[in-house]
């Protein structure tokens, strides 16, 4: 079983509220990942989180804060976004980060739409 | 660092091959990746290959690795409709940092 699961699926938010973003896997995987991605462009990393620890901040602004409960459990908290916020989030899991023989697998996405 | 390149388009009749290539830089990679994303889709993993061979074949799909010229092909037989998607070749950097490449969009007319 190689699923990574996220919701919910579609978000509507205005620029004043706070929402979050759930994805979960259960394989076992000790590294997760959040991307962000645009239509018809490849995914950007955001953060990884190795052994339920923050290892990689891709110089995000705060608005975004990320949180990993437990090993089988990312979130991606969201407050005061802006309208170029709006994408495809993607969470992604591997057995392992910074290793160059992990490979990724990615959830369905969750789709932002920041009014 | 890493850098991927792919064409951006790619179109093709029902029934034949298509063969969506890329370039990458660094020879580092253990592993180079397939991904497909479908519209409103996430990334599904297509297949993958170790760096020390030259050849992949699962099913419809043969994936072919050249490390003389850092260049990966994706060929897939007797394409179908269903193909019709985005395809992200993708590269590991040394520090566990996924690359992808711009992703090349396969249409497929009946």
């Amino acid at each position: 079983d190689t699923e990574v699961t996220q919701t919910p699926k579609h978000l509507v938010m205005g620029m004043t509220n706070k929402k979050s973003l759930k994805c979960e896997q259960h394989m076992g995987h000790r590294a997760m990942y959040w991307y962000k991605q645009k239509a018809k462009k490849p995914p950007e990393l955001m953060f990884v989180y190795s052994y339920e620890k923050l290892s990689i901040n891709e110089s995000v602004p705060s608005r975004f804060s990320p949180e990993c409960p437990n090993s089988s459990l990312l979130n991606l908290h969201l407050h005061a976004l802006q309208p170029e916020d709006s994408a495809l989030y993607l969470c992604a899991s591997s057995q392992r980060s910074k290793e160059q023989r992990e490979t990724q697998y990615f959830g369905p996405g969750t789709r932002l739409l920041v009014l | 660092g890493e850098d991927v390149e792919q064409s951006l388009f790619l179109s093709v009749r029902e029934g034949d091959s298509s063969v969506i290539n890329c370039t990458y830089t660094d020879s580092s990679s253990t592993y180079l990746y397939w991904y497909k994303q479908e519209p409103g889709a996430g990334l599904q993993l297509l297949t993958y290959i170790f760096s020390n061979m030259d050849m992949k074949q699962d099913q419809r799909l043969t994936v072919l690795l050249n490390k003389k010229d850092k260049h990966l092909s994706l060929r897939i037989a007797d394409t179908q409709t269903g193909d019709s998607a985005i395809y992200f070749c993708a590269g590991v950097n040394q520090g566990g940092k996924l690359i992808f490449g711009q992703g090349t969009e396969l249409s497929v007319k009946p």
